[in-house]
């Protein structure tokens, strides 16, 4: 058990919907990236927040948004979903999201688009 | 760009056989490499990390890799595989610009019995 929780672990709807996933990092941990992992994409870097500021931002459409809170849980919004997002979204979380540091992944929630 | 390959997507191996899975870096100067194992239907675990020092590391379950500077590599190996290894392994790295982590394609890793 990394300490990282995401709900909800399955997700599926249809095209079109909006959904939002959840992740909470470990105690004490500053830092959140989105991951996603599909199977023509492979393992692929959304975007990351340190301490409810964005820090850096990967391979993320404009229909997808994410937002980390005060009390430093993150959540990663999916809007006008098709069926190419369909994916294991995975949530981590370091320290302080430095380099080298180690990111812990949660167990992700795995998106299917009908 | 940095960039990871891991040339094998897939490999068997007998259970107490020796294992070596192969990654290469593209990057310019010294990279922060990673190693992380999925098993099915979990999250990514880290096995092992290199950021400098000694370029032979080890990690949790027995496992260990090598970092090779003039070969670009950074290759996992574990003497005797068991057969809770079988998995997706994946070498991730990090470069100075950004912290967020570069992933290879994985290696999926079957062990018979």
């Amino acid at each position: 058990d990394s300490g990282v929780t995401q709900t909800p672990k399955h997700l599926i709807t249809a095209t079109g919907q909006r959904v939002t996933l959840r992740c909470s990092p470990r105690s004490g941990d500053l830092s959140v990236y989105w991951y996603q992992q599909s199977l023509d994409q492979g393992l692929q870097f959304l975007i990351q927040y340190y301490n409810g500021e964005e820090r850096a931002k990967g391979n993320i459409l404009e229909r997808f948004s994410a937002q980390q809170f005060p009390d430093l849980h993150s959540e990663l919004n999916l809007s006008s979903l098709e069926l190419g997002d369909s994916a294991l979204y995975f949530c981590a979380s370091s320290v302080v999201g430095g380099i080298g540091e180690t990111q812990y992944f949660g167990p992700g929630t795995r998106l299917l688009v009908l | 760009a940095q960039s990871v390959t891991q040339p094998d997507i897939h490999i068997t191996v007998s259970e107490g056989a020796s294992l070596e899975l192969r990654c290469n870096y593209s990057y310019g100067a010294t990279p922060y490499l990673f190693w992380y194992v999925q098993s099915p239907g979990q999250g990514l675990q880290l096995l092992l990390k290199y950021f400098s020092g000694d370029t032979l590391v080890q990690g949790i379950k027995g496992f260990e890799a090598e970092f090779k500077r003039s070969q670009s590599s950074f290759n996992l190996r574990k003497p005797s595989v068991h057969w809770s290894d079988a998995a997706e392994y994946f070498c991730a790295v990090h470069t100075g610009t950004a912290s967020k982590l570069t992933f290879g394609t994985g290696t999926r890793l079957q062990v018979t019995l």
